[in-house]
């Protein structure tokens, strides 16, 4: 039963442009979602996160928007570089932590 | 600030062997989680260990378990071990007092069943 989705498993983007990444979820009861990204042979990093309360957090080129109503959160990058490509996981909070299977970005020179 | 440590990197084992993954949280963190990652199921929860008391439990089989030692460190051990658990092996950690905080991750132990 996969509670978190993201249902592109993966996109590339022209550098300079925005990037939108897109995350679902099913269970109600999460309370508080983040964004990870990850290089290969390293640990995923922490990006940024948002509480269930609100409906955007914004942090430098990241911005996440939480749309309750639609269970959907995304992950906007402007303007994305070339070091944004990596693969970027979701991931939802109730007890424990819950990822989505990951987006692969590819950020186009 | 040192991040979080898994030791070791990689290893290989074989069908049957069993296996200690080692972690080390930032400092000042108790609360420590593992997770599996393997190409078709993307990162899915172990366990979390905070003061050293499992905290919460995914949903794998008791070949899977871990502990934490009061200086935060954590190990985790699975015995038996079959070909299915070829993945990569993470561990995260936070302060953990608070619902809401982020995770920070290792880099991983790649473990690899022959």
């Amino acid at each position: 039963d996969q509670q978190v989705k993201q249902n592109s498993p993966s996109l590339s983007v022209q550098e300079g442009r925005i990037s939108i990444l897109n995350c679902d979820y099913t269970n109600s009861m999460f309370d508080y979602f983040l964004w990870y990204k990850k290089y290969p042979a390293e640990g995923p990093t922490f990006l940024i996160s948002i509480s269930s309360i609100k409906d955007k957090n914004e942090d430098g080129r990241f911005t996440v928007f939480l749309n309750k109503s639609a269970k959907h959160l995304s992950l906007h990058i402007v303007p994305s570089q070339p070091g944004d490509s990596a693969v970027y996981f979701c991931a939802a909070k109730n007890e424990k932590l819950t990822f989505g299977t990951g987006t692969r970005l590819t950020i186009i020179p | 600030k040192a991040g979080v440590t898994q030791t070791p990197r990689y290893l290989i084992k074989t069908r049957g062997q069993q296996v200690t993954l080692s972690c080390s949280p930032i400092s000042g963190h108790r609360s420590v989680s593992w997770y599996q990652q393997t190409p078709g199921q993307g990162l899915q929860f172990l366990f979390e260990y905070f003061s050293e008391t499992q905290r919460n439990k995914g949903n794998f089989p008791g070949r899977f378990s871990g502990r934490q030692f009061s200086n935060s460190r954590s190990e985790m051990n699975v015995s038996t071990l079959e070909l299915g658990d070829s993945a990569l092996y993470l561990c995260a950690s936070s302060l953990g007092d608070l619902p809401n905080q982020p995770q920070h991750f290792g880099d991983g132990t790649r473990l690899s069943i022959l």
